[in-house]
């Protein structure tokens, strides 16, 4: 069975980091280009950002250039979002994602929420 | 960026009716997808390539359009259908529309 399970998220100060991570079964990781999406409560779904089968290329919504941090370990089949100087705007839902046919997302971890506050 | 649009913001329509979402960009896209989401649930693929059925989604879901104007068609409503969709595009990088919330009349 397909299964993409995120980590716990949990409460940080504004400026704090978090590192997230999702555990892929049931398909083998390195044969995927991985996303991450956000959804603040709420509200609508929020591409963040992407990642190819072997790390080399990444992508990331601008509201998240350079604070946040895509990667993955394949051998792990595990993929990961480090997330630096959150913002209380950061505060959402956020989803592990397999990327599909034709660039769509066909596979969603349950979600795990971010909260940033003080 | 390109920007989606999804009209109506709700739609109120009755088990059994037929559903019409619309889903318009800002500029032309090269594919299109469309997905559900029921409350307190992750979303899920229903259409990709603008009229692919993703794997088990029903046939009263269904896809067309191209360029800038997609419509997402529920043939017969069923009462797991009341959810909010999202279409969403990925010529260069991913956007999605705001949603339509479809709800029980």
């Amino acid at each position: 069975e397909l299964q993409l399970v995120e980590s716990e998220g949990g409460l940080v100060q504004p400026g704090g980091s978090m590192r997230l991570s999702c555990a892929a079964s049931g398909f083998t990781l390195s044969n995927y280009w991985m996303h991450w999406v956000r959804q603040a409560p709420g509200k609508g779904l929020v591409w963040v950002s992407f990642i190819n089968y072997d790390g080399s290329t990444t992508n990331y919504a601008d509201s998240v250039k350079g604070r946040f941090t895509i990667s993955r370990d394949n051998a792990k089949n595990t993929l990961y979002l480090q997330m630096t100087s959150l913002r209380a705007e950061d505060t959402a839902v956020y989803y592990c994602v397999r990327g599909g046919a034709l660039r769509s997302l066909d596979c969603w971890g349950q979600g795990t929420l971010v909260t940033v506050s003080s | 960026e390109i920007v989606l649009t999804q009209s109506p913001g709700t739609l109120s329509s009755s088990p059994g009716e037929r559903a019409t979402l619309s889903c318009r960009a800002s500029q032309s896209v090269s594919n299109l997808a469309w997905y559900q989401q029921r409350p307190g649930q992750a979303p899920r693929l229903l259409i990709y390539g603008a009229s692919s059925r993703a794997t088990g989604i029903p046939d009263r879901f269904s896809g067309s359009g191209s360029e800038t104007d997609f419509t997402l068609t529920i043939s017969r409503l069923e009462p797991e259908d009341f959810a909010v969709y999202y279409c969403q595009q990925n010529t260069g990088s991913w956007t999605f529309g705001q949603g339509t919330k479809v709800e029980i009349k």
